[in-house]
């Protein structure tokens, strides 16, 4: 596609309960990104895919976090058993691999709020 | 590990006045380096880059930033600003290679006051 696509937009969801947000990158972009932005906290990254494989999963902060990415094109983020401190704008990026000299492209990301 | 510093987390300005916002990166190879903008509500734009050559780089809506690797900094400039440039402002750098991804700073809110 032209860009980014996440969806959904916006995810209220209730502590305890597991959420699935999705990335759609763009097309021929190999490289795909997931950073959590909070209030204050600026850009954490969460993974990276180079194809389908995550050689950097550093950044997930608790085993709660997953994250696959199938056919080279679509990842999806799982949250499992929400905590409220997981509220937070989740956003995905993808670029031209593998060096990723050219920057990022950035979704809208998905807004999370676990009440 | 790299790490990006923003120091100035809120700034407010009044219309033309000039802006510069600092950045500065802890790795001393060869790096790099990103702002990005977010008005509110859209999703972060690149708004310029460095990756050699001239320090002095110009982006998008009259933007520019200075490379000064013996300061190892990177701060954003606009000689006037306009109540459109309201925005959040992240600096980003990437080692040479891209082997660490790219790592941003906490950003800067900057406020235009008309």
């Amino acid at each position: 596609g032209a860009g980014v696509s996440q969806s959904p937009s916006n995810k209220v969801t209730e502590k305890g309960k597991d959420v699935e947000l999705r990335c759609d990158p763009i097309s021929g972009h190999t490289a795909l990104y997931w950073y959590r932005q909070s209030l204050g906290q600026g850009l954490e990254f969460l993974i990276y895919f180079q194809g389908n494989s995550a050689p950097d999963k550093s950044g997930l902060p608790s085993d709660r976090f997953s994250a696959e990415r199938t056919g080279g094109s679509v990842s999806t983020l799982t949250i499992q058993r929400t905590q409220q401190e997981d509220s937070a704008v989740y956003l995905c990026a993808s670029s031209l691999g593998p060096y990723r000299l050219e920057g990022y492209t950035f979704g809208s990301g998905t807004r999370l709020t676990v009440v | 590990a790299q790490s990006v510093s923003q120091h100035n987390h809120h700034v407010i300005l009044s219309e033309a006045a000039s802006l510069e916002l600092g950045c500065n990166y802890s790795y001393g190879g060869t790096v790099n380096l990103f702002w990005y903008v977010q008005y509110p509500g859209q999703h972060l734009q690149l708004l310029l880059k460095y990756f050699s050559g001239d320090p002095l780089v110009k982006g998008i809506k009259g933007f520019e930033a200075e490379f000064i690797k013996s300061k190892f900094s990177f701060n954003l400039r606009k000689p006037s600003v306009q109540w459109s440039d309201t925005a959040e402002y992240f600096c980003a750098v990437i080692r040479g290679g891209g082997a660490d991804g790219l790592t941003f700073g906490k950003g800067t809110h900057l406020i235009i006051q008309p």
